[in-house]
């Protein structure tokens, strides 16, 4: 089956500082990856959309300047928090869809969690 | 604006009961509706329903979309306590957007 990783899995740093996330399908080209947040006891919200190559499209009310989205490649994209504060202190989860088959439906990577000090 | 409601969000049922979670939305340029199931890390997949009145099947869950009500209902028979869990109900837009519900969390007692 279609498979997503996320790194790292667990992230703690100091206010100010900028966490880069990894999203990578492993065994299938991801034509699209979705980027949500997930605060506790909530459902997931949809941050941005990005597609290989592309600008990322963001959600209303998503800084594009404070989360910044790359996708390098049709296996990896990248959310940066830049200059992160307590209050980006969330549960980050990316998912990936392919072509084909696999376009069926979109595959989750395990998440990061990540706390602002 | 495109919204998904679930209810009920939060049930305890006791093991071998059967329970019902239900799936409302209201989506512009609706595709299909998904189903997940997440426990303490990210969703995973249950169902994808795109067409009305047909039953998706799967071990003890089953899920069915009516899009004239634009309802879905996720069941579960015989619930272990494995089945605990929260279970998400998406809306995924012809623009490749999915929108989630607040999730139903579902408690199994032995």
């Amino acid at each position: 089956g279609a498979v997503v990783s996320q790194h790292p899995s667990w992230v703690i740093c100091k206010s100010g500082t900028s966490v880069k996330i990894e999203c990578r399908s492993l065994d299938f080209q991801a034509t699209t990856m979705f980027w949500y947040r997930q605060f506790p006891k909530q459902s997931l919200m949809l941050m941005a959309t990005s597609n290989e190559g592309s600008k990322a499209t963001y959600e209303q009310g998503v800084e594009k300047d404070k989360f910044l989205i790359n996708h390098a490649s049709l296996t990896l994209s990248t959310l940066t928090v830049t200059s992160a504060h307590p209050e980006d202190s969330s549960f980050y989860i990316c998912s990936a869809r392919g072509p084909g088959a696999i376009r069926e439906t979109q595959y989750f990577g395990p998440g990061t969690r990540l706390l602002v000090l | 604006e495109d919204k998904v409601v679930q209810s009920p969000l939060s049930l305890v049922v006791h093991e071998g009961d059967t329970v019902t979670l239900n799936c409302s939305y209201e989506v512009t340029n609706f595709r299909s509706l998904l189903w997940y199931k997440q426990e303490k890390k990210a969703p995973t997949f249950l169902f994808m329903l795109t067409s009305s009145g047909i039953e998706k099947k799967s071990g003890r869950l089953s899920s069915i979309l009516d899009k004239k009500e634009l309802f879905s209902i996720l069941n579960i028979t015989a619930t272990q306590t494995g089945d605990s869990a929260v279970y998400l109900c998406a809306s995924e837009t012809s623009y490749d957007k999915v929108i989630f519900g607040p999730g139903t969390s579902l408690s199994v007692i032995p």
